[in-house]
């Protein structure tokens, strides 16, 4: 699995978008991007992936360049609740491959 | 709320110990993964089961066991436990859909060994 880049720590003021951005400079053409969030020793939870198209759901849009060498989750409007440890994580596609875990971005939400 | 069920939240217990921790997939997830939180660690990757069968392993002492029942349950034994094992342990399942292969974890099992 390709490896992925992430700056330690992040602030925003509630209300304001976030975005947090990874680097994945070694994705391989069927390696999917996904983004997880971990609330202070809660299990983590599942945010958004893609392949090579932005993706939007309800909780935050991915936005993965053309060349797939980065991506950017943005939170629209971020709340206090939105203060977690986010994940970027390259995995390829296919039944029943883990998750590894890097040291993610601290994403502290403000008033 | 995942769907993914683990118990006990909370147990503690003495070195030299043997504890079970359960897990209980979301509904027709065939995949359990079994993940550790320390202190002073990330999320390590521990061990997977792919209906009943081991699928892939991870940084798993010896001391430490998993299954997958027929029901598809899963349980992680730790035995001859250690201060160094005190943790968070996280159940996830996985449901294989169109795209890829999202991974949905529970809550966790706070393991303290005193």
């Amino acid at each position: 699995d390709a490896k992925t880049t992430q700056p330690p720590s992040m602030d925003c003021a509630e209300g304001r978008a976030a975005n947090l951005p990874c680097n994945h400079s070694t994705i391989s053409g069927n390696e999917y991007v996904y983004w997880y969030r971990q609330i202070h020793s809660q299990g983590p939870q599942y945010i958004i992936h893609g392949l090579k198209n932005n993706e939007t759901n309800e909780m935050a849009s991915l936005i993965i360049t053309e060349d797939r060498k980065s991506s950017t989750l943005i939170l629209p409007h971020a709340t206090l609740r939105d203060t977690a440890v986010y994940y970027c994580i390259v995995i390829l596609t296919g039944g029943g491959n883990k998750l590894t875990f890097g040291t993610g971005t601290q994403l502290k939400v403000e008033l | 709320d995942s769907g993914v069920t683990q118990t006990p939240k909370h147990l503690i217990t003495a070195t030299g110990q043997r504890v079970t921790l359960r897990c209980s997939p979301r509904s027709g997830d065939l995949s359990v993964y079994w993940y550790q939180q320390s202190l002073d660690q990330g999320l390590q990757f521990l061990i997977q089961y792919y209906n009943g069968e081991e699928r892939a392993k991870g940084n798993i002492l010896e001391r430490f066991s998993a299954q997958q029942f027929p029901d598809l349950h899963s349980e992680l034994n730790l035995s001859s436990l250690e201060l160094g094992d005190s943790a968070l342990y996280f159940c996830a399942s996985s449901v294989r859909g169109r795209a890829g292969n999202t991974i949905y974890f529970g809550e966790g099992s706070w393991l303290t060994v005193v």
